[in-house]
C-alpha cells in the first residue's frame, strides 16, 4: 500500500507569488498515475493534474505538475485569489488507491 | 454530460450497516476500462479512498476497511452501491462517489457528496 505524504501541511502566500506543494509516495508510483485535486470548503473536489504533469481540462496554465517516481510537485505559477484552497495529491496506480493529507494554502 | 449523485441516510446509530447508493449519468459502467469509487471526508479531514468496482465486476476495497465494506454495481441502473458494516462515530463523513475513465486522468468527475453521522 502506498502512502502519501504531502508538505507543507499549511502554506501561507500572497496573490501574485509562486506556490510549490510537494507530495511523496512510499514507494514508486506506477506509470506516474499521480493526480492533484483542489477542494474549496463545501465543494467536491476537482482535478487539477493527471498522470503527473497533464492538465485537466479546462485548467489553468498557471497550474503545472512535475515528478516522478516517488517524488511529486504541484507549482501554481501566480496566485490567483481563487487559489486559496486545499490541495491533495493521490495515487491510482496500484490499489489500494491513496491520497495524501492535504496542503492547505491560505493568504498571507 | 457526465453527473453522479449519492444517496443514503444522512443518520445512522452505532453498529448499524450503512447503504450507500451513486446513481450516475452520462457514462456506462460497462464500458472497458470504465471504473466508480467511493471516498470519504471526515469533517475537516483529507480524503480517504475506500472503494473501487470496475467494468469487469473487479473490485478492490481500503485495506483498513476491507472486512467491513461491500461495493457493488447494477449497470442496468446505471448504480453502484457501497455497504460499510458496524458504523462507528468515527466513520461521521461527507460521502463520496467517483468516476475514472478509460483514460486514466484520475477522478475526472464527483459526485457532491452526502453527509453521514453517526449517533444514536
Amino acid at each position: 500500500e502506498i502512502v502519501l505524504t504531502q508538505s507543507p501541511g499549511t502554506l501561507s502566500l500572497s496573490p501574485g507569488e509562486r506556490a510549490t506543494l510537494s507530495c511523496r509516495a512510499s514507494q514508486s508510483v506506477s506509470s506516474s498515475y499521480l493526480a492533484w485535486y483542489q477542494q474549496k470548503p463545501g465543494q467536491a473536489p476537482r482535478l487539477l493534474i493527471y498522470g503527473a504533469s497533464s492538465r485537466a481540462t479546462g485548467i489553468p496554465d498557471r497550474f503545472s505538475g512535475s515528478g516522478s517516481g516517488t517524488d511529486f510537485t504541484l507549482t501554481i505559477s501566480r496566485l490567483e485569489p481563487e487559489d486559496f484552497a486545499v490541495y491533495y495529491c493521490q495515487q491510482y496506480g496500484s490499489s489500494p488507491y491513496s491520497f495524501g493529507q492535504g496542503t492547505k494554502l491560505e493568504i498571507k | 454530460q457526465v453527473t453522479l449523485k449519492e444517496s443514503g441516510p444522512a443518520l445512522v446509530k452505532p453498529t448499524q450497516t450503512l447503504t450507500l447508493t451513486c446513481t450516475f449519468s452520462g457514462f456506462s459502467l460497462s464500458t472497458i476500462g470504465m471504473r466508480v469509487s467511493w471516498i470519504r471526508q471526515p469533517p475537516g479531514k483529507a480524503l480517504e479512498w475506500l472503494a473501487r468496482i470496475d467494468w469487469d465486476d473487479d473490485k478492490f476495497y481500503s485495506t483498513s476497511l476491507k472486512t467491513r465494506l461491500t461495493i457493488s454495481k447494477d449497470t442496468s441502473k446505471n448504480q453502484v452501491v457501497l455497504t460499510m458494516t458496524d458504523m462507528d462515530p468515527v466513520d461521521t463523513a461527507t460521502y463520496y462517489c467517483a468516476r475514472m475513465s478509460t483514460a486514466m486522468v484520475g477522478f475526472d468527475y464527483w459526485g457532491q457528496g452526502t453527509l453521514v453521522t453517526v449517533s444514536s
